[in-house]
């Protein structure tokens, strides 16, 4: 059974257009992460969640933002994508910070 | 900044051989490295997660080793199988509460 979901699996958006990706998780987990994979990259955190608080990256631009409205569900938002802004988009999870982490399947961002 | 190096970026191998790649990562700091398996189109899948220098760890046919002195695990696949191919990615995980990922090493393994 799937634990980490990810929602759509590919999204396709236009240059601008504010797009939202979906995370949802069963595993009840404190933590919860969004990272982006651009081609052959290293996949590269953007923020985290712990329960409600929240830790952006220091280099993760003012296009991208978060939200988790409850412990289940967490969400990336995307203001305003732009032709860089393709890439994997990678939600995890994990009970504690130092814990493994569990991935859902990704989310494939193309803009047009 | 942190690095961590995967090497060699891509790996061509018949089915039967044996292989191993590397991830180098900075020795000052370390809590933990990680190691996942990625297949084409589905979610990367934890294989070790590794905390103590000298640890070695083993599930069926993969094996991965630590040395947090110098900086380096280095993950191996006996007698691959095409079922092996996917990308394997590695992660350190330091004091700071972060895990970092390398690129990974896609493996493919042909019949």
């Amino acid at each position: 059974d799937a634990m980490v979901i990810q929602n759509p699996r590919y999204q396709v958006t236009q240059f601008g257009k504010p797009v939202t990706l979906s995370c949802s998780q069963t595993l009840n987990h404190n933590v919860m992460y969004w990272y982006q994979q651009k081609s052959s990259q290293a996949p590269k955190l953007l923020f985290h969640y712990y329960d409600k608080d929240f830790n952006n990256e220091a280099d993760t631009p003012d296009n991208f933002q978060s939200r988790r409205p409850n412990t289940s569900f967490c969400f990336l938002d995307i203001r305003s994508p732009g032709l860089g802004d393709a890439a994997m988009y990678l939600c995890a999870t994990s009970r504690d910070f130092d814990d493994e982490q569990f991935f859902g399947p990704g989310t494939r961002l193309t803009v047009l | 900044i942190l690095n961590v190096e995967q090497s060699p970026q891509s790996l061509h191998v018949q089915e039967g051989d044996s292989t191993n790649f590397t991830c180098s990562f900075p020795s000052s700091n370390f809590y933990a490295l990680h190691w996942y398996r990625w297949e084409t189109a589905k979610s990367p899948e934890a294989l070790f997660v590794m905390t103590l220098n000298g640890d070695e760890k083993k599930k069926g046919r993969i094996s991965a080793t630590l040395n947090t002195k110098e900086g380096y695990s280095y993950l191996y696949i006996k007698g691959s199988q095409p079922e092996d191919s996917a990308t394997y990615l590695c992660a350190f995980y330091n004091q700071g509460g972060k895990l970092i990922f390398g690129q990974g090493t896609e493996l493919s393994v042909k019949p």
